[in-house]
Order: C-alpha cells, then sequence, then structure tokens
C-alpha cells in the first residue's frame, strides 16, 4: 500500500522550533517531488515547501522562507520539514504529499499524509 | 504569483442534483508545449486530508467516481458533480501545477446538502 507517515508535531513556544519527518512507503520515494502543505485551523490549504527528487531543486512559500527547511533521505525514504523561529500563525495541521507522476514537481498530488499537528503558543 | 479564485464560497444542493464550482486563475495555465491545463481539483472531508479527485483539468483519477468531471481551459475551470450523493458533502479545492513555484490553492468551495 502506499502511504505516506507523518510525525514530530507537537506543541512549543513562539520563536521555538521542530522538525518534522515524513515516512513514505510503498512507492519509489526516490523518484518523486514532495510538498510540505499546511492547514490552519478552520482554513483553507497553504502550500509550504517543495523539494525534486535529486533535491536540487526547492520551493518555499514566502511566509516561511528563511525559517524552515526542507531536505529528504531517498536512502530512508524520508522527507523532512525543519521549522526554526516559529510563530503562532505556523500553527496547522502539516502534511506532506506525493506529486503524481515521476520526477516533476509539476502536477498534482496523488498520495497525502494524515498529518501532523503544529501549535505555536504566543 | 498566480491566485487562484474560487466560487461560490459554499453551497447546498439537494441530493441527486447537479452541483457546479468554479475556479479562476489569475494568469493563464494552459502548457502549450504539453496542450494541458495544469490544474487540479481535491476534495477534503473532515478530519481527512484532500484527496485528488482531477488533474489536467479534466481527467479524473483512477477510482473516482464517474459523477465528477472538470472543465474549462486557459483561466477558468469548473467542477461538477452530476448527481449529489451525500458521501459528496466535502470541502472541494482547486490548484495550478503551472507556475514556479508551482502549487497555488484556491480559498476552497463548501458542498452541504440542501
Amino acid at each position: 500500500e502506499v502511504q505516506l507517515l507523518e510525525s514530530g508535531g507537537g506543541l512549543v513556544q513562539s520563536g521555538g522550533s521542530l522538525r518534522l519527518s515524513c515516512a513514505g512507503s510503498g512507492f519509489i520515494f526516490s523518484n518523486y517531488a514532495m510538498y510540505w502543505v499546511r492547514q490552519a485551523p478552520g482554513k483553507g490549504l497553504e502550500w509550504v515547501s517543495i523539494i525534486n527528487p535529486s533535491s536540487g531543486r526547492i520551493y518555499y512559500a514566502d511566509s516561511v522562507r528563511g525559517r524552515f527547511t526542507i531536505s529528504r533521505d531517498n536512502s530512508k525514504n524520508t522527507l523532512y520539514l525543519q521549522m526554526n523561529n516559529l510563530r503562532a500563525e505556523d500553527t496547522a495541521i502539516y502534511y506532506c504529499a506525493k506529486v503524481r507522476i515521476v520526477e516533476s514537481v509539476y502536477d498534482g498530488f496523488d498520495i497525502w499524509g494524515q498529518g501532523t499537528v503544529v501549535v505555536v503558543s504566543s | 504569483d498566480i491566485v487562484m479564485t474560487q466560487s461560490p464560497d459554499s453551497l447546498a444542493v439537494s441530493l441527486g442534483e447537479r452541483a457546479t464550482i468554479n475556479c479562476k486563475s489569475s494568469q493563464n495555465v494552459f502548457h502549450n508545449s504539453i496542450n494541458k491545463n495544469q490544474v487540479a481539483w481535491y476534495q477534503q472531508k473532515p478530519g481527512q486530508p484532500p484527496k485528488l479527485l482531477i488533474y489536467w483539468a479534466s481527467t479524473r483519477e483512477s477510482g473516482v467516481p464517474d459523477r465528477f468531471s472538470g472543465s474549462g481551459s486557459g483561466t477558468d475551470f469548473t467542477l461538477t458533480i452530476s448527481s449529489l450523493q451525500a458521501e459528496d458533502v466535502a470541502v472541494y479545492y482547486c490548484q495550478q501545477y503551472y507556475s514556479t513555484p508551482p502549487g497555488t490553492f484556491g480559498q476552497g468551495t463548501k458542498v452541504e446538502v440542501k
């Protein structure tokens, strides 16, 4: 079964740090671009960061650039999101998502994890 | 940046009736070299992650019921549920993957039963 499993969320004070992980299984992880997408309570979806299979192309939303770092370890089939200098507005469910087609970052997301909750207290 | 704007924000439809959701992009998202519109649609039920319904604006993802269809080109796109079922109550999002970086979502449309 193809699946993604996030971990690492929790409660942190403003200015603190967290590292999220996303373990992939059931597919060749190293062939696919991966995204982090977040959803604030009662709000819509916001893409946070993108990484291509080789880690050679990385993008960040303006709201997190300079504070968050995306990375991946293809030998461990795992995606990461290092989040520093967290703010109250970063409170959200964080999902990892797999791009539908191999290699490209330009496609829809066919597999999503169940999400991990990050709460930043001020 | 490409902005995706959905309308309406919510709609209530009787069971068995048609539901139509619109999505307008601030720029053309038709990719000439591959002859495809780079738009996806997702369904999100309460407490669940989003689920991919449609990609390339009109191609149904495997396993998605054929009552769901996508249409449109350029800047204007539509998701249609031809005969609303109770299990279709959800929030629906459009997304563009044309720009660099890709991934912008619309604000979502909540579909309820009238």
